[in-house]
């Protein structure tokens, strides 16, 4: 039990366009939802917090007007990149957190963005 | 300021050895801290979680120790396979309801 899924798993688009990442818990309801970014050989860093049926709330630095995130259902949360940049090109992973848990989070397969 | 070190960022062993990992934290106080393991192109696993008030947790050939006076919390692997090379990763939380901060990962090659 406890699985994540994203789509996609590997995304290429051209510089200035929106990209929709989704992540999905399967067979459990998550209250919240993390987004991270990961680097090359680097750590994950919370881009943001993402509460069913309320506003995200993003880490300091994290733009909220490139990384709009909705969280409209228990099961449910996008990250859409919006105007993407080669410099946004890295791996995104989501996290949700069982309702009811603050201390357990199953994590999905990321999504590797490749902005040409 | 904050921060959370692993001692190494790649270490290699021979097939059988027992793996080593450290997790040092600076200016937190974690109620539990966590271990995940990641391979490449992939999200993080989780492994093990251990509480403050706990000095020892196990799992298969899995051992973590959580020393909150030392600010460090110890992993190991025993009899280890090239199948457990991988990224491993330490995580504590920041404070109830919210999220986890994340360490840097030690990249384990266990050679044959």
């Amino acid at each position: 039990g406890a699985v994540v899924s994203q789509h996609p798993s590997r995304v290429i688009c051209k510089s200035g366009t929106s990209v929709k990442i989704e992540c999905r818990s399967l067979d459990f309801q998550a209250t919240t939802m993390f987004w991270y970014r990961q680097f090359p050989k680097k750590s994950l860093m919370l881009m943001a917090t993402s509460n069913e049926g309320s506003k995200a709330t993003y880490e300091q630095g994290v733009e909220k007007d490139k990384f709009l995130i909705n969280h409209a259902s228990l099961t449910l949360s996008t990250l859409t990149v919006t105007s993407a940049h080669p410099e946004d090109s890295s791996f995104y992973i989501c996290s949700a957190r069982l309702a009811g848990y603050t201390d357990t989070q199953y994590f999905g397969p990321g999504t590797r963005l490749t902005v040409l | 300021s904050q921060k959370i070190e692993q001692n190494s960022e790649a270490l290699n062993i021979q097939e059988g050895k027992t793996a080593t990992l450290t997790c040092n934290y600076t200016n937190y106080s974690p109620a539990y801290l966590q271990w995940y393991r990641q391979d490449p192109g992939r999200g993080p696993v989780f492994l093990l979680l251990i509480r403050e008030n706990e000095k020892e947790k196990r799992k298969e050939r899995l051992k973590v120790t959580f020393d909150t006076t030392l600010k460090q919390s110890l992993f190991h692997i025993t009899a280890s396979q090239p199948a457990d090379s991988a990224t491993y990763l330490c995580a504590l939380d920041r404070g109830y309801g919210q999220n986890f901060v994340f360490g840097p990962g030690t990249r384990l090659s266990v050679l044959p």
